[in-house]
């Protein structure tokens, strides 16, 4: 079975920088898995930020970025805002229609 | 505005069968846009289920395919999931959302519903 692995917990300073990644275990993200990227504050509905790997959502603030780093999707953001302060989920394609989650990263931002 | 509606019971009893239903509005379900069900337990992380498009294919977690049915009603712009032998282990939020088919990004999401499996 094809496991996806983020970070559990990431913490990054008010104005900072972090990375968040997405791994396969399979082997290499590319592209073709269009990486997506999700966050979810408690008790809501996931939002949707990044999709195909860099392309923003509509309305998404360019602090927000998305690339694959070496072997693995990654999620960038640059100017770490209080309300950035949330979880933070990535999605791989694996073809045949098949989509799987990673387990996604708790960002506090202190 | 795409808008998503979670719809069914918050209570299930083990070894019965979990049923949902998602209205949409705002959007024609029959344009080119697949229909997902992704579901969350309590204080863990999301999971796909599975997604369908309006001509009945479907795509199924292949963790969860002996158990998953998902149809869609295109006379009533909704579609439904169905998930057979419910445990405490289902106990989720469920969300329905529509899933572009060419970059398979699950763009707009349900507000999410509880369901609850309890013996």
């Amino acid at each position: 079975q094809t496991v996806v692995t983020q970070e559990p917990s990431l913490s990054v300073s008010p104005g900072g920088t972090v990375t968040l990644t997405c791994d396969l275990s399979s082997g290499s993200v590319s592209i073709s898995h269009y990486p997506s990227w999700y966050q979810q504050a408690p008790g809501q509905a996931p939002r949707t930020l990044i999709y195909s790997t860099n392309s923003r959502s509509s309305g998404v603030p360019d602090r927000f970025s998305g690339s694959i780093l070496g072997n693995k999707a990654a999620l960038t953001i640059t100017g770490a805002q209080a309300d950035d302060e949330c979880d933070y989920y990535c999605v791989l394609y694996l073809g045949r229609g098949i989509s799987v989650f990673g387990g996604g990263t708790k960002l506090t931002v202190l | 505005q795409v808008q998503l509606q979670e719809s069914g019971p918050g209570l299930v009893k083990s070894s019965e069968t979990l049923s949902l239903t998602c209205a949409v509005f705002g959007y024609s379900i029959t344009s080119g846009y697949y229909w997902a069900w992704i579901r969350q337990p309590p204080g863990k992380g999301l999971e796909w289920l599975g997604s369908i498009y309006h001509t009945g294919n479907t795509f199924y977690n292949p963790s969860l395919t002996s158990r998953v049915t998902m149809s869609v009603d295109t006379s009533k712009y909704e579609f439904s999931l169905s998930l057979t032998s419910a445990t405490a282990a289902d106990t989720a939020v469920y969300y329905c959302a529509r899933q572009r088919s060419g970059n398979h990004l699950f763009d707009f999401w349900g507000q999410g519903t509880l369901v609850t499996v309890s013996s």
